[in-house]
């Protein structure tokens, strides 16, 4: 079983649309909880890091931990063309340097 | 703004050549990381560095190596490069220093390696 489950996609939605991109884990020790997204032939870039339960809103972005049923989320409030790309869950224990990466979701946003 | 570079963006080489990826950040960062990218596999991590001179292996450290002479530079070799060494390589580097909780990695625009 992988650390970190996401689904591959793609997600196409028509813009203005909300949209929601999940993962889920395995490891209960994990307590940091980052998105990344990924235009094509780029880098990831961070875009939401949280610690622990709860949420996090940024603009339109806003993420979400559940540790009880180890289930993350991003919501994506009036999705624009701009957004479409990859985005990647990461995850982390405390005092540890390495990241646990989801496969990514790739989500088109159709003017 | 952190700056992460990668010495290519595309790069095509043949089965048993040696290969070297280069990986430069400009921000004093402690830890750099290798990572590869492949369709539904997600990132790999193949070795991270978390000092000079210093390397840990990943995940998938097989046919690689990696070697930090100095701060800011980290390079991965391949070796001898294989067909399934064909991937995206991406570098990153983090400000944590060994012991502290986790920080951003921030990461570079990513290498196309193409093994024939």
């Amino acid at each position: 079983q992988k650390e970190v489950e996401q689904d591959p996609g793609p997600l196409s939605v028509p813009e203005g649309a909300i949209v929601s991109l999940n993962c889920t884990y395995s490891n209960s020790a994990f307590q940091y909880f980052m998105w990344y997204r990924q235009y094509s032939r780029k880098g990831p870039e961070l875009l939401m890091y949280t610690y622990s339960s709860g949420n996090k809103e940024d603009g339109r972005f806003t993420a979400q931990v559940d540790k009880s049923s180890k289930y993350i989320s991003l919501f994506i409030r009036d999705s624009q063309p701009s957004d479409s790309a990859t985005y990647l869950c990461a995850m982390s224990a405390v005092n540890f340097n390495k990241f646990y990466f989801g496969s990514g979701t790739k989500l088109n946003v159709k003017p | 703004d952190v700056k992460v570079t990668q010495s290519s963006r595309y790069l095509v080489k043949r089965t048993g050549e040696k290969v070297f990826l280069e990986c430069v950040q400009d921000m004093d960062h402690e830890n750099m990381f290798w990572y590869r990218q492949d369709p539904g596999l997600g990132l790999r991590l193949i070795y991270f560095s978390y000092d000079v001179k210093m390397k840990e292996k990943g995940d998938i450290p097989e046919g690689y190596s990696v070697s930090r002479e100095k701060k800011e530079r980290f390079s991965l070799i391949l070796e001898s490069a294989s067909t399934n060494q064909t991937s995206m390589y991406l570098c990153a580097s983090s400000l944590l220093a060994s012991g502290r909780a986790s920080d951003e990695q921030f990461f570079g625009p990513g290498t196309r390696l193409t093994v024939l």
